[in-house]
């Protein structure tokens, strides 16, 4: 089976500009989490989405923004961005109501210049 | 919202010896408290996980302790090696119908030197 996927893997934008971020649960998880880590942090919370529904928000601006769809796949937007959204973002999948462990993507390396 | 401290932030023992984190959490709905390894450049691995109706769990040099009453958690690495090394992560979700969300500490970076 397949593990969670993101893509891309690194990504280089410019201050302003818009960026999409792609997650594939593993099969058969309908839960995805989104998080960023910036270096030497630990990942922060930014959005929690089952059943294409968000049920989960961090403390983030408003231009950060995502979306899960019918095949449980999400994005993670982020407009204007911002020097300070450099960092890696990580997405998790998870089952529901049994087994509760996270499993993480290779995460996405977004650098803002 | 739930909020979790770690310390300490630096770990550094000799090859053999214990290593114990420790974390704390604010949220008491929480009930899925996980830890995650986490090695430079890759993504975060669990390496243990407790449930909030467990007082304790063990699995081969590493276990985990909860106390529900004083929320705090803690992780127990035994006869460390080298290659415990990594920077290691404890969390706490409020898992269920929805899935698991996790709120993070800022990490404990250990070096275990031979």
């Amino acid at each position: 089976d397949a593990g969670v996927t993101q893509s891309p893997t690194h990504l280089i934008k410019t201050r302003g500009q818009q960026v999409t971020l792609r997650c594939s649960p593993i099969s058969g998880h309908k839960s995805v989490s989104w998080y960023q880590q910036v270096l030497g942090q630990g990942p922060q919370f930014i959005f929690q989405y089952y059943e294409k529904e968000e049920r989960g928000r961090g403390n983030f601006p408003d231009r950060f923004s995502a979306r899960q769809f019918p095949n449980y796949s999400s994005e993670l937007n982020v407009n204007a961005l911002l020097l300070g959204d450099s960092a890696l973002y990580l997405c998790a999948s998870s089952l529901v109501g049994g087994r509760t462990e996270a499993f993480f993507g290779q995460g996405t390396r977004l650098t803002v210049v | 919202g739930e909020n979790v401290e770690q310390h300490p932030s630096t770990l550094s023992v000799q090859e053999g010896d214990s290593a114990v984190i420790k974390c704390t959490y604010s949220d008491s709905a929480s009930n899925y408290f996980p830890w995650y390894k986490q090695e430079l450049g890759k993504r975060p691995q669990l390496i243990i996980d407790i449930r909030s109706n467990v007082g304790e769990k063990k699995d081969q040099r590493i276990a985990v302790t909860l106390n529900k009453t004083a929320k705090h958690f803690s992780l127990h690495i035994t006869e460390t090696q080298p290659e415990d090394s990594a920077v290691y992560f404890c969390a706490a979700s409020r898992s269920g119908q929805a899935g698991t969300a996790l709120i993070f500490g800022k990490g404990t970076t250990l070096s275990v030197s031979s």
